[in-house]
């Protein structure tokens, strides 16, 4: 079946504006995971939803960042006043459960804020 | 915070030959992943150990995991210029959420 899917690949935006990245997870799977990851890092967690809820949020960064999965399914991630320290690329895994289970990464979001 | 560590190498071989990558981390843990990573986008699971295992392999790949020092190696064999990526070890936190190293930048000139 389809992977995970993320749009856009590529978002170019200006500091102070709102950004909205979107995840598919693959069907079926519950639990769903945000990651961001810098120039020449490894990813570092933002937030997990298991279900419609936010499991666990204690990743992102500061109050301008937000995250919904209203349905279970897809799920949005939301900057607000965005800021140059916000560019990387943002990604999106989901597992069918959330023990333990391998999580299937989608391919990315590369934000760039100038 | 970050728990797996990759000693922060770029490893750049010829292909056919082996390459090496270590992790090392700080917590308990109940398994290890290796994840590989193409061009600074999504992550592709390579292979999990758990901590009862000392080895496993898959493929061309060879990983082992000593928990007595908590530490992991990645082993390529005959590698190929399509193993060309960043590897990662990453270990589970709570709530299932992965912690990443920095990576490894492995080269393979063909």
């Amino acid at each position: 079946g389809a992977g995970v899917s993320q749009t856009p690949s590529n978002k170019v935006t200006e500091k102070g504006k709102y950004v909205e990245l979107r995840c598919d997870p693959i069907s079926g799977h519950t639990a769903l995971y945000w990651y961001r990851q810098s120039l020449g890092q490894g990813p570092e967690f933002l937030i997990y939803f298991q279900g419609t809820g936010a499991a666990d949020d204690s990743g992102l960064p500061n109050d301008r960042f937000f995250a919904v999965r209203p349905e279970g399914s897809v799920s949005t991630l939301k900057i607000q006043r965005t800021e140059r320290g916000d560019s990387a690329v943002y990604l999106c895994a989901s597992s069918s459960t959330s023990r333990e289970d391998t999580q299937y990464f989608g391919p990315g979001t590369r934000l760039t804020v100038l | 915070s970050q728990q797996g560590e990759e000693d922060p190498q770029a490893l750049s071989i010829q292909e056919g030959e082996n390459a090496t990558m270590n992790c090392s981390y700080k917590t308990s843990i109940n398994n290890l992943q290796w994840y590989r990573q193409n061009s600074g986008r999504g992550l592709v699971h390579l292979i999990l150990i758990r901590s009862n295992e000392r080895e496993k392999h898959s493929g061309r790949l060879r990983v082992t995991l000593d928990t007595s020092k908590k530490s992991s190696s990645l082993l390529i064999t005959a590698s190929r210029a399509a193993d060309t990526a960043s590897y990662f070890c990453a270990t589970i936190q709570g709530n299932n959420r992965l912690a990443f190293g920095k990576g490894n930048q492995v080269v393979v000139i063909p």
